[in-house]
């Protein structure tokens, strides 16, 4: 059963700090996405990582994946206000159809 | 852009109630997906569709039915409504999977 673990669930930072989200998934996977929810709102895709050793980038956000260690990680670079907002990250499985499965989601909340 | 359309942004309905949650999309993707979406769990499958008439179960689809009669509407059945499943409900789609998911505004539906 392929499963996805995020860690932190809640993360409260500064302004102008660094920190970084971390999903774990339990078996082999085809990709590693990651999407953020603000409040109220709906889930908007930020980032697809295709293959071990990829690297995004966007703004203040940095994601990577090690498909070895099975992990993604989504770096914050220097923290700012409009960043709050719950993070998710999902991967997707093919066993003659896709199944994409979500983590927990990070709430994140960076104070001024 | 995708537009993922479901019918009620707020829905209230008594428990044994059967409901009915809609969900249309204009892109002509072949893959839609229900999830709910509870405080520290996530989002969770419910079912999915890779095809019109074709349907799978996804983790946790006890309580619901789906059905997809044509392209581009899918829709969640809950039998005979209970609180618990009290919930945020989103609606996703896809083209070529594994493409990113586009999702709905989602649905809350208190049942009481």
């Amino acid at each position: 059963e392929l499963k996805v673990e995020q860690n932190p669930l809640f993360l409260s930072m500064q302004e102008g700090k660094n920190y970084t989200i971390y999903c774990n998934y339990s078996t082999t996977s085809d990709r590693l996405y990651w999407y953020r929810q603000d409040p109220g709102k709906s889930l908007e895709s930020l980032f697809v990582l295709l293959s071990n050793g990829a690297v995004k980038q966007e703004g203040r956000l940095m994601a990577s994946l090690d498909t070895k260690a099975r992990l993604s990680t989504l770096h914050i670079t220097a923290a700012v206000h409009d960043l709050s907002a719950t993070y998710f990250c999902a991967v997707s499985r093919t066993s003659g159809t896709y199944k994409y499965i979500f983590g927990t989601g990070t709430r994140l909340k960076v104070l001024a | 852009d995708v537009k993922v359309t479901q019918s009620s942004r707020y829905l209230v309905k008594r428990t044994g109630e059967k409901v009915f949650l809609e969900c249309v999309q204009d892109m002509d993707h072949e893959n839609m997906f229900w999830y709910r979406q509870d405080p520290g769990l996530g989002l969770r499958l419910i079912y999915f569709s890779y095809d019109v008439k074709m349907k799978e179960k996804g983790d946790i689809p006890e309580g619901y039915s789906v059905s997809r009669e044509k392209k581009e509407r899918f829709s969640l059945i809950l039998e005979s409504a209970s609180t618990n499943q009290t919930s945020m409900y989103l609606c996703a789609t896809t083209g070529t999977a594994p493409s990113p998911l586009h999702f709905g505004n989602g649905t809350r539906l208190t049942v009481t």
